[in-house]
């Protein structure tokens, strides 16, 4: 959904590195998510965030920090990276006044060496 | 852990209807069914939601039994372009910190020229 979008879209980094990806949306949902997909798996939440200054851990947010810097945007920081953590990353939002249906970007593929 | 159980994998032939099943043995009152479904690597597209009555919209049906323990996901007429993960998601809306989508790794449709 193009009103939803994540940078980088790629990204190879190297153990130890601090890696930082970015959501924005312009849809003006209060609610946001972060999630990480491996091969073969479903996705599963990191992070998420149902307002501004409102920050909740989701199933696996060990090594993982976010920011939620504006209603808008909802970074996803690394702060030292490690192989394990290679994933394809989205980003999602919500609009808790409505049906709560997320919208997803079109994700970020991070690989760790 | 996901609350819902889907065959790993199915078939259909193009232009026919594709029925997709989901157990949900211990859904409560208050949980909802939504279905999604991914594209490879793309962002998970939401398709349809019921409580306990059937739904229809543009994309699919949703048919949930009247005991609520399972539901069918119909697309009247499949393409190709249908082709995905179909991922069936039980969610309590009213829930606050629990109001996050948890998926498993959902059914692999294939729909065959």
């Amino acid at each position: 959904d193009a009103d939803v979008t994540q940078t980088p879209r790629n990204r190879i980094t190297k153990t130890g590195k601090r890696i930082m990806l970015e959501c924005s949306q312009t849809k003006g949902h209060d609610r946001m998510y972060w999630y990480r997909q491996d091969p073969g798996l479903g996705l599963r939440l990191i992070y998420y965030s149902f307002d501004v200054k409102d920050i909740n851990k989701g199933e696996i947010s060990d090594g993982y920090s976010v920011s939620r810097q504006a209603q808008a945007k909802f970074s996803l920081s690394l702060e030292s990276a490690i192989p394990n953590q290679t994933a394809l990353y989205f980003c999602a939002t919500s609009d808790s006044r409505l049906a709560d249906e997320q919208f997803f970007g079109p994700g970020t593929r991070l690989t760790v060496l | 852990d996901a609350k819902t159980t889907q065959p790993p994998s199915m078939d259909c032939a193009e232009g026919r209807a594709a029925n997709l099943p989901c157990n949900h043995s211990t859904i409560s009152g208050n949980e909802y069914v939504y279905w999604y479904r991914q594209i490879h690597s793309q962002g998970p597209q939401y398709i349809i939601h019921g409580l306990k009555n059937n739904e229809t919209n543009e994309m699919a049906s949703l048919i949930i039994t009247e005991d609520r323990k399972s539901s069918t996901l119909i697309l009247p007429h499949a393409t190709l372009r249908d082709t995905a993960v179909y991922y069936c998601i039980v969610r309590d809306v009213y829930g606050g910190a629990t109001n996050k989508l948890i998926f498993g790794t959902g059914t692999l449709l294939a729909v065959q020229p």
